[in-house]
């Protein structure tokens, strides 16, 4: 299975600024994605990176605020733009190499706090 | 709408006694189905996954879950619980055309010695 790196692994960041997550994968991968956490939930989907072209983003979620890019088939940012107390949460990278089962392999995340 | 249920937010076992980790599906078709463990300040690890085939399926650390079509569930068992199984645990399901995959809300084990 792929290894995954993020970065940072936390950090705590004043309301109005910005963070990007970086996600460096140990071999080349066909999709990535990155998910929201928030403190005892379970995973919400924030978007699919597509390598050379804009992120595919769920609902209820925007690149104004999550802008993503995919320069390549083993790195990806998300930047939490803007931030208040409320996107406080752990940021985790997937990604999946298998076109058979949709299997996915996730980050250590990042532990994001906002004051 | 396709979705997953964890119906049980926590679940308490004695060690060395059998645990079951219940999970239910709503997923168009022949779906995938996983589970994963999140222990505390970590990511997620894959334990098992359902792709076809036999309806037990064997994972890591001594898990392993049965699909069942006609109960559209997928739990996870381990006929003896260790304290260090103690964690959070998700369900997850996908459809064959889609590459996203949906989570369930989890459950948290907890093995008490």
């Amino acid at each position: 299975s792929a290894v995954i790196s993020q970065k940072p692994s936390r950090d705590i960041c004043q309301r109005g600024t910005s963070l990007t997550i970086q996600c460096q994968v140990d071999s080349q991968v066909t999709m990535m994605f990155w998910y929201r956490q928030q403190p005892g939930q379970s995973l919400t989907l924030i978007a699919t990176a597509n390598q050379g072209s804009e992120a595919t983003y769920e609902s209820g979620f925007v690149i104004d605020k999550f802008p993503i890019s995919r320069p390549n088939l083993t790195f990806s940012t998300l930047t939490v733009s803007n931030m208040s107390p409320e996107d406080s949460s752990i940021y985790l990278c997937s990604v999946s190499d298998s076109p058979y089962d949709n299997e996915q392999f996730f980050g250590p995340g990042t532990r994001l706090t906002v004051l | 709408a396709q979705s997953v249920a964890q119906p049980e937010d926590q679940v308490n076992v004695a060690e060395g006694n059998p645990l079951t980790v219940k999970c239910t599906y709503s997923v168009s078709g022949n779906p995938y189905l996983f589970w994963y463990v999140q222990y505390p300040n970590r990511g997620l690890q894959f334990l098992l996954k359902y792709i076809t085939g036999d309806n037990l399926v064997k994972g890591s650390y001594g898990f392993e879950a049965e699909f069942n079509k006609s109960q559209t569930s997928f739990h996870l068992k381990k006929p003896s619980a260790l304290v260090s199984d103690s964690a959070l645990y998700f369900c997850a399901g996908a459809t064959r055309s889609a590459s996203k995959i949906i989570f369930g809300s989890g459950t948290r084990l907890s093995i008490r010695p």
